[in-house]
């Protein structure tokens, strides 16, 4: 089993909807999450982190469930800028190393 | 500097030579990592110093592959005897509490191997 798992998509949606991506991963004792953007042939970049209460950041929320060992990350209102893939991001504890999935990519079209 | 550094950007090599990846991460950050990617797959961990000393070097595929980081700034990625299989984008990233916040990645440096 893979230490994070993501549907790998793509997710084509037009302008304006509301896309959700999951991500499970499998060491429990993970403590720290985020979920990170990578454009096409750009380096990922830190989106938000991911909070056991929720947190929210504009058109985005991202939610954690610690007893399913599932993360996702909700998107509003999707803009044509939104494409892009999605990286869910889990630290292994006592190592002090992010494991990266493989990516969800979106697609917005007008 | 303003952002994690990465040289050369771009580096196309015969199989079997000899290369080295240079990374300059932010200044004061002390936790540096190694990380490379795969067309449609995310980055996977290579090696993370702490300082001078490589914390974690589990990622490492084989020995022809070693980092170093002599004074706790930059980073050089060495691989000796290139493979087809090794290219990819070698990324690298800083951060300025070892692994408990997000990481800042430099734009990485793409590897082909011929």
């Amino acid at each position: 089993r893979k230490e994070v798992e993501q549907d790998p998509g793509p997710f084509n949606v037009p302008e304006g909807a509301t896309v959700a991506f999951n991500c499970t991963y499998s060491n429990s004792a993970s403590q720290s999450f985020f979920w990170y953007r990578q454009d096409c042939r750009k380096e990922p970049k830190l989106l938000m982190s991911v909070y056991s209460s929720g947190n929210e950041d504009g058109r985005f929320t991202a939610q954690l469930n610690r007893a399913s060992q599932y993360i996702s990350l909700l998107i509003r209102d999707s803009k044509l800028s939104d494409s892009a893939t999605y990286l869910c991001v889990v630290n292994i504890p006592l190592h002090n190393k992010l494991i990266f999935g493989a990516g969800t990519r979106l697609a917005v079209h007008p | 500097g303003a952002g994690v550094s990465q040289t050369p950007s771009n580096k196309v090599t015969e199989k079997g030579k000899y290369v080295e990846l240079r990374c300059d991460p932010i200044s004061g950050h002390t936790a540096l990592y190694w990380y490379r990617q795969s067309l449609g797959q995310g980055p996977e961990f290579l090696i993370y110093f702490q300082g001078t000393g490589a914390a974690d070097d589990s990622g490492l595929p084989n020995d022809r592959f070693f980092a170093v980081r002599p004074e706790g700034s930059v980073s050089t990625l060495k691989i000796q005897r290139t493979e087809r299989g090794d290219s990819a984008v070698y990324l690298c990233a800083s951060s300025n509490n070892a692994g408990g916040g997000g990481y800042t990645f430099g734009s990485g440096t793409r590897l082909t191997v011929v």
